[in-house]
This record gives structure tokens, sequence and C-alpha cells, in this order.
């Protein structure tokens, strides 16, 4: 696609539900990265993933949070038994390869209830 | 891991007038990119330049990587330039992860 699409938009869960949130990035970009952004925050790296490998996990919060990518594409973050403090819009970036420029989708905001 | 600085933290503007954004950084880096985050909260990608000086209309970009920073120049400012800056940076010997300020609050009045 023209873009890094994620989906859904936004996403309302319950307190200790899983979710999966996806990412399809811009088409023939082989890096991939997770980013995390709180209400009024700063943007938290999460995840980096170079093809289908994830050399850089280093800001995963815990180990309730999980990330795959296959096929060098689409890549799905899984949050398990989600918290409130999870709340939080989770961005997905691009780029052609690893320190090249990235690009962002619209985001994903979820909010645990 | 490397430290990114923005300053001012928040900066108000009349319309028309100049202003110029600032990112340090603490260690050699192989990218440097500066985003707009605008109301919507979609990250608009401004400039990549992890060295030397970019122009795209009113905005303009500097980043001397031996002495650690970048600036962002915005002149003639517009309504629509409100929003947050973030410089973000990726150290040489941690490539992938970019690393975000906590960017500068920049709001335009008529």
């Amino acid at each position: 696609g023209a873009g890094v699409s994620q989906s859904p938009s936004n996403k309302v869960t319950e307190k200790g539900k899983d979710v999966e949130l996806r990412c399809d990035p811009i088409s023939g970009h082989t890096a991939l990265y997770w980013y995390r952004q709180s209400l009024g925050q700063g943007l938290e790296f999460l995840i980096y993933f170079q093809g289908n490998s994830a050399p850089d996990k280093s800001g995963l919060p815990s180990d309730r949070f999980s990330a795959e990518r296959t096929g060098g594409s689409v890549s799905t973050l899984t949050i398990q038994r989600t918290q409130q403090e999870d709340s939080a819009v989770y961005l997905c970036a691009s780029s052609d390869r690893g320190g090249t420029e990235a690009f962002f989708g619209q985001g994903t905001r979820l909010t645990v209830v | 891991g490397i430290q990114v600085e923005q300053s001012p933290p928040d900066l108000i503007l009349q319309e028309g007038a100049n202003s110029t954004l600032r990112c340090n950084f603490s260690d050699s880096v192989n990218n440097l990119q500066w985003f707009h985050q605008n109301p919507w909260g979609q990250l608009i990608n401004l400039f990549y330049i992890p060295s030397g000086t970019k122009q795209n209309g009113r905005l303009s970009a500097t980043t001397v990587a031996t002495e650690r920073y970048s600036l962002l120049y915005i002149s003639s400012s517009q309504t629509t330039d409100s929003g947050v800056y973030f410089c973000a940076v990726a150290a040489t010997d941690s490539w992938g992860k970019l690393q975000f300020g906590a960017g500068t609050q920049v709001v335009v009045t008529p």
C-alpha cells in the first residue's frame, strides 16, 4: 500500500483480556518498528524487526507483550492479560532497511477498561 | 542508551513569526528525523537529516553531527504549524532503534 496501515484504529477491551494489534508496512520495507505513546507523552520504543527477526526487543515492557512478523511483511503486537496502564496509542513504522527514513502509521488507540 | 533533549519544551508564536527548535543528542547517530505530530496524532515526516542542511518550503533543518545537535527552522509560521515537533535519532551502534525526544509543543496564534 501507499503508507503504513494499522488496524484497528480504536480498540476498547476489558482488563484481563488479550488484544492483537496489526501493522501492514509499506510494500518492500524490510524494517518494522513498534512504539507506544501514552497520553501527553513522547514515543516509547517497543521492538524492531529486520525481516522476520527482532534484533532489538528491549522496549517490551513485560512478558505480557509479544510481537511477531511473518513473510517479512505484516506484524502483530499481542498484549496478554491487559492492564489499565496498557492504555495508549500504539504506533507502527517501517523503513526500507534499518537506519533509514521511517514512516509511521496512524496508530491504534487502545483503551483498557 | 542515547539521550535526546529538545528545547524549548513549549513555544507560542504569533502568525508570521520565525522560530528555531533545537535537538541535542548524546552520541554518534546514523539517523535523525524531525516529525510534526498533528492534532489528530499522526506523525508527519518533515526531514530525514543525519547530517547537512535541507529545506522544504517554509521549513528547513540543519544537523551538525560532529557537535551532536540539529536545528529545525520554521519561517513565517501559520496556524497549521501548531502541534508537537519531535526529533528522533538512532545511534550508530543501535541503528534500528529510533529514540525520540520529549518534543516541542508549538502553538501559533492568529
